[in-house]
């Protein structure tokens, strides 16, 4: 049963430029999760959906940052204008349900380097 | 205050000997599901393990034993007969639910970088 799936696995642009990283959920799964890894702040949830419609996205840092998700199976987060400082690993997370019990897995991620 | 304390920054542990790894939490919910992930230097994200509040028993899986002592807030991960390939960032999680989100929610620790040594 194939896992979470994140493209690119690495992604270096220029600062401006667009970026769109791209994710498919664990088949089934109801529940879509954003978080971005850094040093300085760890693993930070960014926004998540449930069955496609977007639910909370109060950890979206800056309107440069943007997330749709046009069906069950396939989610995108933008970001527009690059800055360097969103360099950093972005991982998407897929989950059966959002009860305190539901494991949430997660992709291999996207390192996004922003020069 | 932090939800998730993991306070060993990072762990050195001879192999096959047996590691545990802390992890103290910070809720008022009484349902709440604790987790904990691994991260090799690959970048992936593993689930490893879960235990919920109401869980009587201790969590077991394989190698991995959750120590989970309610009354104390902790829930240590103990990781025996360690493997050189055990060797990564493991990261304790807890669920709890987030009355201004409307749903449950995941917070993460800062994580232990763990290092078993031939």
């Amino acid at each position: 049963d194939a896992g979470v799936i994140q493209s690119p696995r690495h992604e270096v642009t220029e600062m401006g430029q667009e970026v769109t990283l791209r994710c498919k959920p664990i088949s089934g799964h109801d529940y879509l999760f954003w978080y971005r890894q850094t040093m300085m702040r760890g693993l930070e949830l960014l926004i998540y959906f449930n069955n496609n419609v977007p639910i909370d996205d109060s950890g979206m840092p800056e309107d440069r940052f943007s997330a749709k998700m046009p069906n069950a199976s396939f989610s995108t987060l933008k970001i527009q204008p690059s800055e360097p400082r969103d360099s950093a690993v972005y991982f998407c997370a897929s989950s059966p349900g959002q009860g305190s019990t539901d494991t949430q897995y997660f992709g291999p991620g996207t390192r996004l380097t922003v020069l | 205050a932090q939800k998730i304390t993991q306070t060993q920054p990072g762990m050195f542990v001879q192999e096959k000997e047996a590691v545990t790894l802390d992890c103290t939490y910070d809720t008022s919910d009484p349902s709440y599901g604790l987790f904990w992930y691994k991260q090799p230097s690959s970048g992936e994200m593993i689930f490893l393990i879960y235990q919920g509040s109401y869980d009587q028993q201790n969590a077991t899986e394989g190698r991995y034993s959750l120590n989970f002592q309610k009354a104390r807030k902790s829930a240590n991960l103990v990781i025996s007969a360690s493997q050189l390939g055990d060797s990564a960032m493991y990261f304790c999680a807890m669920r709890e639910y987030n009355s201004g989100a409307g749903s449950y929610q995941l917070t993460f620790g800062k994580g232990t970088k763990l290092s078993v040594i031939p």
